[in-house]
């Protein structure tokens, strides 16, 4: 079945640490998405990628960082100089610019 | 820039009661328009989608949603609600294929199936 997957579900964060979240498609879309949600603020756009090698900046992207070595893979690092953290955080893809998004299941990141 | 408004960050049915989710956008350009849906702890689910055919857009789960450029409006509507349906429902607009490169995303309205 062709999907995105997220993992993992769930991941705890101590102080002053940098933290992975994973994300990966099988749709072969070339765009892919990171977004971060929080209790009645809808979804907010971290960064994006259009291409392999490039991506965007989006509206809260301040101490998150990213990569897009492979089509298939976009993973989030959510480092120390993010100082709220705690949210569910949402990947996504599409064909392109405008496209429809298809979503991942989310992961939940905790501070300790 | 884009913005998108829904109206009631709650709204509480009966079950077979009409359900009517309000959304309102605002976009410099033509824009495409959609409704997605999120159960808990679960990620987004595309429940239908305006891409400027036809004005009357049918979705799942028996979702349907009109779009009307004089009120720059896109609600969604389900004649009998299920107590399956009970969610967080999000309207999104985006543009069609050029600036913006996400999708703008309302903040959401949680709908509550009462037995």
């Amino acid at each position: 079945d062709g999907g995105i997957t997220q993992s993992p579900k769930y991941l705890f964060r101590k102080e002053g640490q940098n933290v992975t979240l994973s994300c990966e498609q099988n749709l072969n879309h070339d765009a892919m998405y990171w977004y971060r949600q929080d209790p009645g603020q809808g979804l907010r756009l971290i960064y994006y990628s259009q291409i392999v090698n490039d991506f965007q900046k989006g509206d809260i992207a301040e101490g998150y960082s990213v990569s897009r070595e492979k089509k298939e893979s976009f993973p989030l690092t959510v480092t120390s100089a993010q100082k709220n953290p705690t949210a569910f955080y949402l990947c996504a893809s599409s064909r392109g610019k405008g496209e429809t998004q298809y979503f991942g299941p989310g992961t939940r990141l905790l501070v300790l | 820039a884009q913005s998108v408004t829904q109206l009631g960050s709650h709204v509480s049915v009966s079950e077979g009661a009409l359900v009517l989710l309000r959304c309102n956008y605002s976009s410099s350009v033509p824009p495409y328009l959609f409704w997605y849906v999120q159960y808990p702890n679960q990620g987004l689910q595309l429940l239908l989608k305006y891409t400027s055919a036809a004005t009357l857009v049918k979705g799942i789960n028996g979702f349907e949603a009109e779009f009307k450029k004089s009120e720059t409006s896109f609600h969604l509507t389900k004649p009998s609600a299920h107590m399956s349906d009970a969610a967080e429902y999000f309207c999104a607009v985006s543009d069609q294929g050029g600036g913006a490169d996400g999708l703008t995303f309302g903040k959401g309205t949680h709908l509550i199936i009462q037995p």
